[in-house]
């Protein structure tokens, strides 16, 4: 299995423009999430999803947009890159409840730029 | 208010020694689970440990243990026998929430540095 894989690994974007960050899992988990890891800090929650065609919002979700439409894929969309998007990206997947200790497992995460 | 805080920026430990790295947590559901991974110089997130509220025993997992103080709401974990490569952040996390609607809170992290 190749767990959580994550596309690109870096990319450097100007102000204003868009781009999808690509998350894939192959463990058929349910719930799927997007975190930024900014400088020194912890993780933060953008987006989250309990399923195919069910997303929600978390802690950070402005300048962001997620769509899930199965269940391995969960996309993350900048529409409009400002300065203050450059961060880590970390997409994360975990068990449906009640099957495990409901650890989430991480890609290797997206290094993001936007000058 | 911050829901999981972790007091200590940065630690240091001699090899071999052992070392708690602190974690308290807000949380008014009964239900919720605590997480600690770490995050070496790499980048990756790499799950240690995972204590549930219900459990009873404190988890341990081959040198990691977790101290869970479920009235004081403390979470810390344990490292025994420190190694080189446990240098490293470590983040202490929540789960909370209910079917549909879980959530993972992170705290800030704390650098552990093990000196040789």
């Amino acid at each position: 299995n190749a767990g959580v894989t994550q596309t690109p690994k870096f990319r450097i974007l100007k102000i204003g423009q868009s781009m999808t960050l690509q998350c894939t899992q192959d463990m058929n988990h349910n719930y799927m999430y997007w975190y930024r890891q900014d400088p020194g800090m912890g993780l933060k929650l953008i987006y989250y999803s309990v399923g195919a065609g069910i997303t929600d919002k978390g802690e950070v979700p402005n300048g962001y947009n997620v769509s899930r439409s199965t269940t391995e894929d969960f996309p993350l969309r900048l529409e409009l890159a400002a300065p203050s998007q450059t961060s880590v990206y970390f997409c994360a997947s975990s068990y449906k409840v009640w099957e495990s200790s409901y650890e989430q497992y991480f890609g290797p995460g997206t290094r993001l730029t936007v000058t | 208010a911050q829901k999981i805080t972790q007091t200590q920026p940065g630690m240091f430990v001699q090899e071999k020694e052992a070392v708690t790295l602190d974690c308290t947590y807000d949380t008014s559901d009964q239900s919720y689970g605590l997480f600690w991974y770490k995050q070496p110089s790499s980048g990756e997130m790499i799950f240690l440990i995972y204590q549930g509220s219900y459990d009873e025993q404190n988890a341990t997992e081959g040198r990691y243990s977790l101290n869970f103080q479920k009235a004081r709401k403390s979470a810390n974990l344990v490292i025994s026998a420190s190694q080189l490569g446990d240098s490293a952040m470590y983040f202490c996390a929540m789960r909370e929430g209910t079917s549909g609607t879980y959530k993972y809170i992170f705290g800030t992290g704390t650098r552990l540095k093990v000196l040789a």
